[in-house]
């Protein structure tokens, strides 16, 4: 079954540096998006990408965010000056044109621990 | 704007227990609605959904029918497995353009031998 695949799987960065994380989406899907969990708290949304463009994006979503999609697979976020309160699990999902009723698919995630 | 509200945990079964786990919804027009599962590590993955009115999703021995008229979408299983244990979050679509997934706050299920 298409995965969505994300790495890496767990990353410590210190306050202040810029991580990226990366996701590779399924192949035939044109609607990206990260999620993140803080520990033991609700999913919340950050940004949906569709067609080489932000769609929408949440409140969270602040100028240290950005995401690109550079080569067509790969599908990124970068956060540019990380601060401890960013420390969460980031979930990058995508689906179908179309396929809202069908669920996204998620990758298992990727650990974002800010020191 | 839409949101999910799910029943708080945790919740504690003793296995081949019966479970419920509420779910009611507040949303514009006719989402979809789901349930996904987190296992202890691990990424969210999709267990259930329903796209309209009257619609039960089922899968893995849960269930859970969507109901208009009460804006709900329960999640049950009559006989619980300790492998169940997990969190579990109701979540909806508003079926309308890149409208995004919105997630209840999770519930999380411990079953005991």
């Amino acid at each position: 079954e298409p995965e969505v695949t994300q790495t890496p799987s767990h990353q410590v960065t210190q306050m202040g540096q810029e991580v990226i994380l990366r996701c590779v989406p399924i192949s035939n899907h044109l609607y990206f998006y990260w999620y993140r969990q803080i520990l033991g708290q609700k999913v919340e949304f950050l940004v949906s990408f569709y067609n080489n463009e932000i769609s929408e994006k949440s409140e969270i979503f602040d100028d240290q965010f950005s995401v690109e999609r550079p080569d067509g697979s790969n599908f990124t976020l970068k956060i540019r000056s990380t601060k401890l309160e960013d420390s969460a699990m980031y979930f990058c999902a995508s689906r179908v044109r179309g396929g809202e009723n069908y669920g996204y698919t998620f990758g298992s995630g990727t650990r974002l621990t800010v020191v | 704007g839409n949101s999910v509200t799910q029943m708080e945990g945790p919740v504690t079964l003793s296995e081949e227990a019966f479970l419920t786990i509420n779910c009611t919804y507040t949303a514009t027009g006719y989402p979809s609605l789901f349930w996904y599962v987190q296992y202890p590590g691990e990424g969210l993955q999709l267990l259930l959904k329903a796209t309209k009115a009257d619609d039960k999703g089922s899968n893995k021995g849960f269930e859970a029918t969507y109901r208009k008229e009460t804006t709900s979408f329960h999640l049950e299983k009559g006989s619980v497995q300790v492998s169940d244990s997990a969190v579990y979050f109701c979540a909806l679509t508003a079926n309308s353009g890149n409208t995004p997934l919105v997630f209840g706050k999770g519930t999380r299920l411990s079953v005991i031998a």
